[in-house]
């Protein structure tokens, strides 16, 4: 079955370090990709999108995220982050042609910023 | 625009019990979806409706029913709630099913 793996389950970082978290996805054939921010007792809100061109992707909020085919991946990056991007990040694939029309996504990466 | 509404927003049942939690969306989305959120677990899906008139299960339908009212409404139904459905759950929306969703502000249910 197709699935997402996120590498970090929570990562600590003190302000204007950079963050990147891990996305790979298990899926052979056209996908679109997507990073999600849950901030504490909130929804997930949509980061990031990716569906077609280049594959350096800039999000709301100073994020970005690279698509790289050949290494199934898409991982999210912020060169300097603040205290108030503590939250849960969620990566998620949508796929054509797949079994499952919807979204899969990975269990998530906790991210704690000290100040 | 609302976007994704839900209610109710809490619930607390007791064992044995039903209700049903209620997602309206103003976006003239086709596909619909409920989610429950556990902790260490992400997201998983329960149903979801890639058009009005269609739904299909998810990853964890067992004990839940839903109902795609019209193009709007998505109604998620616990017809005997037990206390492994404590959870939180959310609804979201999409243009289609390969395009970002959209995702309402939770019901967080406990089941006693």
């Amino acid at each position: 079955a197709q699935s997402v793996s996120q590498h970090n389950h929570h990562v600590i970082l003190s302000e204007a370090a950079s963050l990147e978290l891990g996305c790979n996805y298990s899926y052979g054939g056209t996908v679109n990709l997507f990073w999600y921010v849950q901030y504490p007792g909130q929804h997930l809100q949509l980061l990031l999108k990716y569906f077609s061109g280049d594959p350096l992707v800039k999000g709301i909020k100073g994020f970005e995220a690279e698509f790289i085919k050949s290494k199934f991946s898409f991982n999210l990056r912020k060169p300097s982050v603040q205290w108030s991007d503590t939250a849960e990040y969620f990566c998620a694939v949508s796929l054509y042609g797949g079994s499952q029309g919807n979204l899969i996504f990975g269990k998530g990466t906790k991210l704690s910023v000290k100040p | 625009n609302a976007g994704v509404t839900q209610t109710p927003k809490f619930q607390v049942l007791k064992t044995g019990q039903s209700m049903t939690l209620q997602c309206a969306q103003d976006m003239n989305h086709n596909s619909m979806y409920w989610y429950r959120q556990d902790p260490g677990m992400g997201l998983r899906l329960i149903y979801y409706s890639a058009s009005e008139g269609t739904t299909d299960k998810g990853e964890v339908p067992n004990g839940y029913n839903v109902s795609r009212l019209n193009k709007r409404e998505f109604s998620l139904r616990l017809e005997s709630a037990a206390p492994s459905q404590t959870s939180v759950y959310f609804c979201a929306s999409s243009k289609g099913e390969v395009y970002e969703q959209y995702f309402g502000p939770g019901t967080r249910l406990t089941v006693t």
